[in-house]
């Protein structure tokens, strides 16, 4: 199964709202986790079953979508969530990524 | 708390191979399957094999069929990747990740890197 996202990089600012989108090559369910990643770390869970928030991560974090389109939503961006965000189906093996999206300042 | 330390990783010639470790803590290590995923300096994540938690069923990308093997051992709490006739594409951070829950959402390991150069 093909993950692909949009944008692939995206220039925002503090406090600014943003989605990224994740699309499913065919139907995944809600098998869909988000992650984000800061350089030279590794990934981090933020998102899991397309819509349930991974505990101790920050309720700005919202996500959305099942079958095949997938949003992951950051309301009022904080200087920390400048990073790369990626999206995973777990739906069926080879599990796969989306190519990830570049969060810049 | 999952805690996943991986070693291993060093810079080591084409061709050649490489045994990677993951030492897991934290949880029932030998109750859950567990994954290696790689990701080529400035590229993407790229799962690369999946073992059961009791060895029984494994699975690995086309781009590494053939050359790497997943084990573990459960008495250790430790996953291993052997990664033969290695190639400079193979070069990346590899990390262990432990899947759980209904969606099998990833908890990581810090990474270990591997070179591939002459």
């Amino acid at each position: 199964i093909q993950m692909t996202q949009s944008p692939s990089s995206l220039s925002a600012s503090v406090g600014d709202r943003v989605t990224i989108i994740c699309r499913a090559s065919q139907n995944i369910s809600s098998y869909l986790n988000w992650y984000q990643q800061t350089s030279g770390k590794a990934p981090k869970l933020l998102i899991y079953g397309a819509s349930s928030l991974q505990s101790g991560v920050p309720s700005r974090f919202t996500g959305s979508g099942s079958e095949t389109d997938f949003t992951l939503t950051i309301s009022s961006l904080q200087p920390g969530d400048f990073a790369t965000y990626y999206c995973q189906q777990t739906y069926i093996l080879p599990i796969t990524f989306g190519q990830g999206t570049r969060l810049e300042i | 708390q999952v805690q996943l330390v991986e070693s291993g990783g060093g810079v080591v010639q084409p061709g050649r191979a490489l045994r990677l470790s993951c030492e897991a803590s934290g949880f029932n290590f030998r109750a859950y399957a567990m994954h290696w995923v790689r990701q080529a300096p400035g590229k993407g994540l790229e799962w690369v094999a999946i073992t059961s938690f009791d060895e029984s069923k494994k699975f690995y990308a086309d781009s590494v069929k053939g050359r790497f093997t997943i084990s573990r051992d459960n008495s250790k709490s430790t996953l291993f990747l052997q990664v033969n006739s290695l190639k400079t594409d193979d070069t990346a951070v590899y990390y262990c990740a432990q899947s759980s829950g209904r969606f099998q959402s990833f908890s990581w390991g810090q990474g270990t890197l591997v070179i591939v150069s002459s």
